[in-house]
C-alpha cells in the first residue's frame, strides 16, 4: 500500500481562490515533500518540510506538517490557471535493505479556471 | 547541465519481448530511482539504488531487473514484457534518500 495519501482525489476552483490538499501518511519520517506534475511531464520538486517544522512558506505555497497526526497541508493561495497540475506529497520511508527510499502518494488533480 | 535524461521516451513492446530503459543524471548524485506512474496510482518505487554497484527493491519490483554499473547511470531492464507492464516509467535523481529529487521526463511504454 502507499505511503501518502492526499486529500481530495481532484479539486475545481476559481482563479484567486485558495487550494488545500492534504496528505496522510503511515510511518515516522525526516521530511515531507511535495512535488507537482504537469500533465505529460515529471515531476517538479515545490518545497520540503522537517519533521521538527511545523509550518514553512515559499512564494504562494504554504505547508503545514502535523507530525502526532502523521498528516500534511499544502495551501496554494490566490490560485492561476497556470497552477493546474497534479500535486504530491512524498515522504522518506526506511527499505528492508536499511536504505531511505522515497515515496509517493496518490496526488491530488487540481484544476484551476480562468 | 541536462540534469535526468531518460531514453527513449516513448516505446511499443510485444509481449515477451525485452528492453532496457536508460537513465542518466549529471548531478553527482547517489541515490536514482526508478519509478512507474499508473492512472489513479500515483506513483510506484520499482527498484532504487544508494550508490555505484548498489540497488534495492520498491514496491513494485517483479518482472523488472536494474544495474547502476557507473554512478551517472541507472538502467531499468524488462526480461519478458507482459501488458500489466504498459504504464509511465520516471527515473529521478538525488543526493540523499530524504531530500529532493530530480524527474526525467517520463517514458512511456506500451506492451501489446
Amino acid at each position: 500500500s502507499q505511503q501518502g495519501e492526499e486529500d481530495p482525489q481532484a479539486l475545481s476552483i476559481q482563479e484567486g481562490e485558495n487550494a488545500t490538499m492534504n496528505c496522510s501518511y503511515k510511518t515516522s519520517i525526516n521530511n515531507l515533500q511535495w512535488y507537482r506534475q504537469n500533465s505529460g511531464r515529471g515531476l517538479v520538486h515545490l518545497i520540503l518540510i522537517r519533521s521538527n517544522e511545523r509550518e514553512k512558506h515559499s512564494g504562494r505555497l504554504r505547508v503545514t506538517l502535523d507530525t502526532s497526526k502523521k498528516s500534511s497541508s499544502l495551501l496554494i493561495t490566490a490560485s492561476r490557471a497556470a497552477d493546474t497540475a497534479s500535486y504530491f506529497c512524498a515522504t522518506d520511508v526506511l527499505g528492508n535493505t536499511g536504505f531511505q527510499k522515497l515515496v509517493f502518494g496518490t496526488g491530488t488533480r487540481l484544476l484551476v479556471s480562468p | 547541465n541536462a540534469g535526468v535524461t531518460q531514453t527513449p521516451k516513448f516505446r511499443v513492446l510485444k509481449t515477451g519481448q525485452s528492453m532496457t530503459l536508460l537513465c542518466a543524471q549529471d548531478m553527482n548524485h547517489e541515490y536514482m530511482y526508478w519509478y512507474r506512474q499508473d492512472p489513479g496510482m500515483g506513483l510506484r518505487l520499482i527498484h532504487y539504488s544508494v550508490g555505484e554497484g548498489t540497488t534495492a527493491k520498491g514496491e513494485v519490483p517483479d518482472g523488472y531487473n536494474v544495474s547502476r554499473l557507473k554512478k551517472q547511470n541507472f538502467l531499468l531492464g524488462l526480461e519478458s514484457a507482459a501488458p500489466s507492464q504498459t504504464s509511465v516509467y520516471f527515473c529521478a535523481s538525488g543526493g540523499t534518500g530524504y531530500e529532493k529529487l530530480f524527474f526525467g521526463s517520463g517514458t512511456q511504454l506500451s506492451v501489446l
